[in-house]
């Protein structure tokens, strides 16, 4: 089964406006930790924002929020204020297990953000 | 995260002959995580090594591929006799101690192969 589900391949969006990047998950682990990346045309991977399951508030990095809603297993990335630079294919990605034990992550299959001028 | 280092960042080699890429921790750390990411795709766990220990190698196919991380240098991701399926941006994540928070979550530029 699926860990972790982007269902949006590709998305366009107005510069200036805001976007939501939906991510879905499966664990039964009561531990876990969500990640999001930004990856370019140049191909690097570039961490976004990371909410750990137990964090009681939304997790917030600049213009990147997480809307983490953990009954409903998800966890979409909301970009404000959309810019040019923005374009690229974004992951959402998950890791699972107690926080003394290491585990790997789990990625996404991405969505293509493309933002119009 | 410029930290984790990886050489080369673009290798082309012929099928048959081997890929060796390297991947040089962030300072301190003594985990390494290698991921392979074919084009178009997510990327997708391939080992998960300590220094000297393989710790978890579900990822990795079966044959042609190994990888080491040795008590000195980088970690090693190898590949034997490539093929043109092997194609591929591999990358590389280190971390310092088991854990689950973010400060893991750096990657290496990664090594895009390219196998004629």
């Amino acid at each position: 089964a699926q860990k972790i589900t982007q269902t949006q391949p590709g998305m366009f969006v107005q510069e200036k406006e805001a976007v939501t990047l939906d991510c879905t998950y499966d664990t039964s682990d009561p531990s876990y930790g969500l990640f999001w990346y930004k990856q370019p045309s140049s191909g690097e991977m570039i961490f976004l924002i990371y909410q750990g399951s137990y964090d009681q508030q939304n997790a917030t990095e600049g213009r990147y929020s997480l809307n983490f809603q953990k009954a409903r297993k998800s966890a979409n990335l909301v970009i404000s204020a959309s810019q040019l630079g923005d374009s690229a294919m974004y992951f959402c990605a998950m890791r699972e297990g107690e926080a003394s034990s290491a585990s790997k992550i789990i990625f996404g299959s991405g969505t293509r953000l493309s933002i119009r001028p | 995260n410029a930290g984790v280092m990886q050489n080369p960042r673009h290798l082309v080699r012929r099928r048959g002959q081997e890929a060796r890429l390297r991947c040089s921790p962030m300072k301190g750390h003594s985990h390494v995580y290698w991921y392979r990411q074919l084009p178009e795709e997510g990327l997708k766990f391939m080992v998960y090594l300590q220094k000297e220990n393989i710790i978890d190698e579900s990822g990795m196919p079966k044959e042609r591929f190994s990888a080491e991380f040795p008590k000195e240098g980088p970690s090693i991701l190898r590949i034997q006799q490539v093929v043109r399926g092997d194609s591929a941006a591999y990358f590389c994540a280190s971390s310092r101690t088991l854990s689950l928070g973010p400060a893991e979550a750096f990657f290496g530029q990664g090594t895009r192969l390219t196998v004629v």
